[in-house]
């Protein structure tokens, strides 16, 4: 079973560059997530998915897009990479509530190390 | 604003019993979480509280107390592999997670 799986596992950028961090989960799930994890905080949501088609933000969007064209997919953009950006990424996947949230249950990809010169 | 409190790190002993405390306030509470996460690796889900009282799954158990925001994480029967972060997380009345920064457990021999 993959499960979630995220490219790249590591990843070294120069201020200004962009990228695209991959995930895809086999789960059939209806809500994705990207968070980031910094030494000493919480996971912080970027942004999150609770169908194709449908995006929100997270508490620390700036610098970010993302999109959901299917169920599959949900990639993470990072459109002009800054040093504050160094992190650990995770892409999180769960079924959904009737309501359309996230049930808590959490499925986490094995997380992309960003570092931004 | 919204706060979730865990002691940074504990110490324990193979074979021995810990307790993992974790204070929270939020607006609204719709469950807590607690996850394990090894070293470089992916947080897995470990249990799930809404309702007042203990839930025990094997050597785990988390209990919950809804009026005093609080929650503990018990682990017995302590062995080497159980050497990880324990996270707790909050889902308030936007059913948003809100995660504490988590408690590093060193387990010694």
């Amino acid at each position: 079973n993959a499960g979630v799986t995220q490219t790249p596992k590591f990843q070294v950028l120069k201020t200004g560059q962009s990228m695209t961090l991959q995930c895809a989960q086999d789960m059939n799930h209806e809500y994705m997530s990207w968070y980031r994890q910094d030494p000493g905080m919480g996971l912080r949501l970027i942004h999150y998915s609770v169908g194709a088609g449908i995006t929100d933000q997270g508490e620390v969007p700036n610098g970010y897009n993302v999109s959901r064209s299917t169920t599959e997919d949900f990639p993470l953009r990072l459109l002009s990479a800054a040093p504050s950006q160094t992190s650990v990424y995770f892409c999180a996947s769960s079924q959904a509530t009737a309501d359309r949230t996230t049930t808590g249950e959490l499925f986490f990809g094995e997380g992309s190390r960003l570092t931004v010169l | 604003g919204q706060n979730i409190d865990q002691p940074t790190e504990m110490t324990a002993t193979e074979g021995a019993i810990v307790q993992i405390n974790c204070t929270y306030q939020t607006s609204g509470f719709n469950g807590l979480f607690w996850y394990q996460q090894h070293a470089g690796e992916a947080p897995t889900f470990l249990s799930y509280n809404v309702l007042d009282g203990l839930e025990e799954k094997g050597r785990f158990s988390s209990f919950l107390s809804r009026s005093k925001g609080y929650s503990y994480l018990l682990l017995k029967e302590l062995q080497m592999k159980d050497s990880a972060s324990y996270l707790c997380a909050v889902m308030d009345s936007n059913y948003q997670l809100i995660w504490g920064a988590g408690t590093k457990l060193i387990i010694k021999p």
